[in-house]
């Protein structure tokens, strides 16, 4: 089966420019997250989706990232103003059910650098 | 305090040998286990899961010490293809269905000929 789908695969922008991320989770998997990798450090969650519902969103820096599921199955995380210490690789993740138990699957992600 | 914390290593281990590592966690009402295992540049993959009973898989066996609040992972007759960042990773099932991962920092494992 297809893994996590994620575009692009890198991207440089200037600070307080804006920038979107895309995430095509495996067929079939509810559950989608949305990981922060800054270099040297392991992911942070950012957002996780059930369908299309936001079930946790407490780390995301709602005055600049924002992210969307409209239709429970592609999802965009978007980055605006962008700030220097954005610079880092966006993992999405999905998982196939909505109870814990499943593996999380990792897509590549996008290395963002924000100059 | 960090939620999981792990030393970062490196760890230069020589081609056959046995590693070791650990990490802490700091919320007791983690429920989940994890190790995962991240090459250079690619994106995490799940190693094992980890139980209080223990559990092996291959050269790799990993537990739980929930008293402690601690997770280990040894490799036996290592690799150089085991050369990769170890990701120690918790998860707790919070309301609503909130069941994002916490990750430690990783520590680093070079394998050397």
């Amino acid at each position: 089966e297809a893994g996590v789908a994620q575009s692009p695969r890198y991207k440089i922008i200037e600070k307080r420019q804006s920038v979107a991320f895309w995430c095509n989770p495996i067929s079939g998997h509810a559950t989608l997250y949305w990981y922060q990798q800054i270099l040297g450090q392991g992911p942070k969650l950012l957002i996780q989706f059930q369908n299309n519902g936001v079930v946790d969103d407490s780390q995301l820096p709602k005055d600049r990232f924002s992210a969307e599921r409209l239709k429970g199955v592609d999802s965009t995380l978007k980055i605006q103003p962008a700030k220097l210490e954005d610079s880092a690789v966006y993992l999405c993740a999905s998982r196939r059910g909505t109870s814990g138990s499943n593996e999380q699957f990792f897509g590549p992600g996008t290395r963002l650098t924000v100059l | 305090r960090k939620e999981v914390e792990q030393d970062p290593g490196p760890f230069n281990v020589p081609e056959g040998a046995t590693v070791a590592f650990n990490c802490t966690y700091s919320n007791s009402a983690s429920q989940s286990f994890f190790w995962y295992r991240q090459d250079c540049r690619k994106e995490p993959k799940l190693l094992m899961s980890v139980y209080s009973s223990g559990n092996e898989d291959g050269r790799f066996t990993a537990q739980l010490n929930r008293a402690s609040q601690y997770i280990s992972l040894l490799i036996r007759d290592s690799k150089l293809s085991d050369s990769a960042t170890y990701l120690c990773v918790v998860n707790m099932y919070s309301g609503g269905g909130a069941d994002g991962l916490t990750f430690g920092k990783g520590t680093h494992l070079i394998i050397q000929p």
